[in-house]
């Protein structure tokens, strides 16, 4: 079970801005960075963000990340068919012997 | 070009050992940074990190699956291998071979929150019955 909480979907129309959440605890989020991951269909995951805000080269700017306190968020504007996928975010769990854990995932549809 | 490639057997049978094995292509684990993960993720469901080995031969497990977990590198090979025992139909999933970067925070610690993952393999998946 994950202890990093994200809405099971989201949906938004061609253009607009949608937004993804992650709660988390002091344990990860509070005190570690946070990465997001992009799953498309059929497909492996593809690193979107690290280090909480930072893109890998290739990564539209339209993807930006943020983290306040224990909670981080998945920003993507001007949405397109194409980003329909699921998106996980993580982080370092420093909780007794330590995990590395993963959110429990967001689906987004492009209406 | 850097690649990851998973080989495995596609079915195990319950109780058995399954080995699984990354050969890696145009990077080395012997890099400062450098790091090998696995993880797996069961049919429409999330993803579960397992294990990783870094740069320095470092291992990291998950502690509720550290007892059945063994991962260790062929240098000569270019492959890093994950070792899972008694393996449970709750098993059955895709596994991922994964580059993941890590570093020393500012304190010159190597912490397990500078990791990311940056890139992965195709994925294999492992079907666990008898």
């Amino acid at each position: 079970q994950s202890v990093l909480t994200q809405p099971p979907s989201a949906s938004g129309t061609p253009g607009q801005r949608v937004t993804i959440s992650c709660s988390g605890a002091n344990s990860n989020i509070g005190s570690d960075y946070v990465q997001w991951y992009q799953q498309l269909p059929g497909s492996a995951p593809k690193l979107l963000i690290y280090r909480n805000d930072q893109r890998p080269s290739g990564v539209p700017d339209r993807f930006s990340g943020s983290k306040s306190g224990t909670s981080a968020s998945l920003a993507i504007s001007g949405l397109r068919s194409d980003d329909e996928a699921h998106y996980y975010c993580a982080s370092w769990d420093d909780s007794l012997t330590g995990n590395f854990v993963f959110g429990t995932g967001t689906k987004v549809t492009v209406l | 070009q850097v690649t990851l490639r998973e080989s495995a057997p596609a079915l195990v049978k319950p109780t058995e050992t399954l080995t699984l094995t990354c050969s890696l292509s145009g990077f080395s684990l012997n890099t400062d940074g450098m790091c090998v993960t696995w993880i797996r993720q069961p049919p429409g469901k999330a993803l579960e990190w397992l294990a990783l080995l870094d740069w320095d031969d470092d291992e990291y497990y998950n502690s509720s699956l550290m007892a059945r977990l063994t991962i260790s590198k062929d240098t000569s090979k270019n492959q890093v291998v994950l070792k899972m025992t008694n393996m449970d139909p709750k098993d059955t999933a895709t596994y991922y071979c994964v580059r993941a970067r890590g570093s020393y925070d500012s304190t010159g610690y190597k912490s397990p929150g500078e990791w990311y993952f940056d890139l992965w393999g195709r994925g294999m998946l492992v079907t666990v019955s008898s």
